[in-house]
């Protein structure tokens, strides 16, 4: 089955630049997305079609895409943006949708 | 409000059968496709099932296929999940999210409800 590769952690200090990487082989032809999550919530997207913002989601976070790779970029780095984080796309298919195993943001 | 709220978990056998359900309000349902997502404990989230907005196109992760149905009721703005078969590792977080409005090119969640946990163990 079809797997999205994310290292598990990422330590920032506040202020710094975070960049969460999220590596697959169908990403050169599928659109990723990224999602927030903080403890007991559900995910919220921070990130859409490899670098869309939602509305209401700050320009702190942005997204790009590099062949079988993509990165999300949180400049900035806020205590809120400890989280959780998590890639999501489709396999070669297109109909058939996976989320990357998650990366734990630590603001130190 | 915009939201989903998600309804029906609880603790089920091995073997057992659930019906989760999904109410949606404050935004036009049936123009949005729809999903179910669930989360193990400690795990990341796991896409299970998609349904287009009327209901013509549905597609299923292989970890639940043949042993899920999905629905959908537009008059009453509502998402249903059957899982038939459920085990052990079935055990987890359910959620109903909302995909992009029509046909699906590219699938994400925008909207997302609380969850519902479901158990399944003897």
């Amino acid at each position: 089955s079809y797997e999205l590769t994310q290292p598990p952690s990422v330590s920032v200090s506040p202020g710094q630049t975070a960049r969460i990487a999220c590596s697959g082989d169908a990403l050169p032809k599928q659109y990723a997305h990224w999602y927030q999550q903080k403890p007991g919530q559900a995910p919220v997207l921070v990130i859409y079609k490899d670098s869309e913002r939602p509305s209401g989601i700050p320009d702190r976070f942005s997204g790009s895409n590099s062949g079988t790779r993509v990165t999300l970029t949180i400049n900035g780095v806020q205590a809120d943006d400890e989280a959780d984080y998590y890639c999501q796309s489709a396999d070669s298919s297109g109909i058939s949708w996976v989320f990357g195993g998650g990366t734990k943001l630590t603001v130190l | 409000e915009v939201q989903l709220v998600e309804s029906g978990g609880g603790l089920v056998q091995p073997g057992g059968s659930l019906r989760l359900s999904c109410a949606a309000s404050g935004f036009t349902f049936s123009t949005y496709t729809m999903n179910w997502v669930r989360q193990a404990p400690g795990k990341g989230p796991e896409w299970l099932a998609y349904i287009s907005g009327n209901s013509n196109t549905k597609f299923f992760a292989d970890s639940v296929r043949g042993r899920c149905s999905v629905s959908r009721d537009n008059a009453e703005q509502s998402l249903s999940l059957q899982m038939d078969g459920l085990r052990v590792e079935d055990t987890a977080v359910y959620f109903c999210a909302r995909g992009p409005p029509g046909m699906v090119v590219a699938n994400w969640f925008d909207l997302w409800g609380q969850g519902v946990q479901v158990t399944v163990s003897s």
